[in-house]
């Protein structure tokens, strides 16, 4: 069965760090393209960075709020995706999900269960 | 960035109704749009991509339609499983946009 069991999450003070991580099974995950979204309380889904595959060089993308803050990396031989988050804000609160892209068409179509990341003093 | 905007932000409906939610781009994003549920407490799930391809196990009811800037959701007879709230997603370009998101909720 394909599954993404993110976690992680927790916490943390305003101006801090922290790593989600995401474990994969069922998929060749070093084939796919892995992203981060993210939703605040009772808000919509905001859309945080991707990762693509070592075929291409396994290179990021971000959204402007984390950009420079957040980082994203993988481990494909752990089958494994990270989400470093560092200067940690209180707007960063939110449920952290991650998902990965259909190979053949891009799209999110599996997602993890999401962690919870709370900032706050 | 491309702005999505969704209309409307909530509806209420019956069982069996034909239901339509839009989502309007801020400029072109070709045929580079998702749709996704989301139940409460849940993560999302993909119900439609390339504007109108049905993801695999999605129920023949929900169909989407569009091109350019104005795409459109439809459930055509809203069955009790279909609550929740709706999102369309452009990954015509960088940074990936969501809409706002559609709550449906059945009467």
């Amino acid at each position: 069965e394909v599954q993404l069991a993110d976690s992680g999450g927790g916490l943390v003070q305003p101006g801090g760090s922290l790593r989600l991580s995401c474990a994969a099974s069922g998929f060749t995950f070093s084939d796919y393209y892995m992203d981060w979204v993210r939703q605040a309380p009772g808000k919509g889904l905001e859309w945080v960075g991707r990762i693509s595959n070592k075929a291409n060089s396994y290179t990021t993308e971000y959204a402007a709020s984390v950009k420079g803050r957040f980082t994203i990396s993988r481990d494909d031989s752990e089958n494994s995706l990270f989400l470093q988050m560092n200067s940690l804000k209180t707007e960063d609160t939110a449920v952290y999900y991650c998902a990965s892209r259909g190979v053949g068409h891009g799209y999110l179509d599996v997602w993890g269960r999401g962690t919870t990341v709370t900032v706050s003093s | 960035d491309i702005q999505l905007t969704q209309s409307p932000s909530f509806l209420s409906a019956s069982v069996g109704d034909r239901v339509t939610i839009t989502c309007r781009a801020s400029q072109g994003i070709g045929s580079y749009l998702a749709w996704y549920q989301q139940k409460p407490g849940k993560a999302p799930n993909l119900l439609i991509y390339a504007v109108s391809t049905l993801q695999s196990g999605v129920p023949s009811r929900f169909s989407g339609s569009g091109s350019g800037t104005e795409f459109t959701l439809t459930i055509s007879s809203l069955q009790p499983e279909d609550f929740g709230s709706y999102y369309c997603q452009q990954l015509n370009s960088y940074p990936l946009t969501f809409g706002g998101g559609t709550k449906v909720e059945i009467k």
